[in-house]
């Protein structure tokens, strides 16, 4: 069991640009959730999966945002015409169905958008 | 609706002093858990320890305690002989209706040699 994967660590893209960030749960994991961090702040929720269904999406989450997580294991999130206020740590986690043992977090994907 | 609040935004202490952080849970649920996330220097979130509501009995892990009071729904984490390797933010996070958790804004501890 290697943990929650992201990637990448550092994403540097232009201002209007797409990009996309991939999330390996733990394989076990049934659920598995997108969080946003900026300095200075705590993780502020975006999204989450149990398997393959989204079953909760954040007001935060734009239509600029959308994530996917197909036949319910890696997930992805797509960031479309970026822009400044998009920069931020992107942080997965996932957990078994239940979650009451806390999150496995990843080291996040570093987004700066210039 | 609920609301996490970690009221000290910074606290600083020297070594093998003692450390207590604060937060504030206010929920219109009879039953609720919470849990608690270390974010050190390095950035990974770290899950500490889930506390329940229905249990007010200190919680004690080597040099971590957690205690909970129903009637101030306070869940104080207190750390003894803090080291620096401490140093870090600390997290209260409530799981709210499906599991999804919200994060306090975080309390950093500074512990200086």
């Amino acid at each position: 069991d290697t943990g929650v994967s992201q990637d990448p660590r550092h994403k540097i893209t232009k201002r209007g640009q797409n990009v996309t960030f991939r999330c390996d749960p733990i394989s076990e994991h049934n659920r598995l959730y997108w969080y946003r961090q900026t300095l200075g702040q705590g993780p502020e929720f975006l999204t989450y999966f149990q398997n393959e269904a989204q079953l909760e999406k954040s007001r935060l989450l734009s239509d600029r945002f959308s994530a996917e997580r197909p036949k319910g294991s890696f997930s992805t999130l797509e960031i479309q015409r970026t822009e400044q206020g998009d920069s931020a740590m992107y942080l997965c986690a996932s957990s078994p169905t239940g979650g009451l043992n806390g999150y496995t977090f990843g080291s996040g994907t570093r987004l700066t958008v210039v | 609706a609920q609301k996490v609040t970690q009221a000290q935004t910074e606290i600083s202490v020297v070594e093998k002093e003692d450390v207590t952080l604060d937060c504030v849970y206010e929920t219109r649920d009879t039953t609720y858990y919470l849990f608690w996330y270390k974010q050190p220097p390095s950035g990974e979130l770290v899950f500490l320890i889930r506390r329940n509501s229905f249990d007010e009995q200190n919680e004690i892990s080597g040099r971590y305690s957690w205690n909970f009071q129903k009637s101030t729904s306070s869940f104080n984490f207190t750390i003894t002989a803090s080291q620096v390797v401490d140093s870090a933010v600390y997290f209260c996070a409530p799981p709210t209706g499906g599991f999804k958790t919200i994060f306090g804004a975080g309390t950093r501890l500074f512990v200086k040699a």
